[in-house]
């Protein structure tokens, strides 16, 4: 069973601060996604990466993909209380078109 | 476009109760997927339709839980009886393929006391 960590699991920081979240397997992944959760919500997709070394802009947040493919990062500009959620990455492997998702940052921005 | 619907919203029950799920994916999406979040952790994939076919049920607990699409469309998931560790939410989503992006529902918050 593939297992995708993330890291840190929580993270609370104030409004203005920068901050990286991680996404690790053992496991080459043909694709890779980020979603964004909030409270009493579904996970909303934010982007799909699917080149090694890919990286992919959206407004203030910044998403690599691992040479390798194996591994990803979420790099967030001048955080907004707004982006308050559970920031959670999730793998595709070859044809098995099976997303994994992985154990989830929960992250605080406050005021 | 009208979103993944869910329904309902939360459900309380006690142990060894039957308890049902119902979602309504997003018209044209083809593939079907149920997923288990607990607290604070990401999904994990119970079960994967694609149209009526069940392609993916290998994490199901099939003991206590069932899931049927009749008909390609709408699903629902069940589970008799219910547990303890059951407590958790109940997420649907659809993708127009399989390897689409995933369109979620807002779940269903379960509680067994």
């Amino acid at each position: 069973t593939q297992l995708l960590e993330q890291s840190p699991q929580f993270l609370s920081i104030q409004e203005g601060e920068n901050l990286t979240v991680y996404c690790n397997s053992s496991s080459v992944f043909s694709s890779l996604q980020w979603y964004r959760q909030e409270p009493g919500e579904g996970p909303v997709l934010l982007v799909t990466v699917v080149t090694g070394g890919e990286v992919k802009k959206l407004k203030r947040l910044t998403f690599q993909f691992g040479d390798a493919r194996k591994d990803s990062s979420l790099h967030i500009t001048a955080a907004q209380p707004g982006d308050t959620g559970l920031y959670l990455c999730a793998g595709r492997t070859g044809t098995a078109s099976k997303l994994t998702f992985g154990t989830g940052t929960r992250l605080q921005v406050t005021l | 476009e009208a979103g993944v619907v869910q329904s309902p919203r939360y459900k309380i029950i006690e142990k060894k109760q039957p308890v049902a799920f119902w979602c309504n994916p997003i018209s044209g999406h083809n593939t079907l997927y149920w997923y288990l979040q607990n607290l604070g952790q990401g999904p994990e994939l119970l079960i994967r339709y694609e149209n009526e076919e069940a392609v993916d049920d290998s994490q199901l607990p099939k003991d206590r839980f069932s899931a049927e699409r009749l008909k390609g469309v709408d699903s629902t998931l069940k589970i008799q009886p219910a547990e303890l560790g059951d407590s958790a939410v109940y997420l649907c989503a659809s993708s127009l393929g399989a390897d689409s992006p995933l369109h979620f529902g807002n779940g269903t918050r379960l509680t067994v006391t």
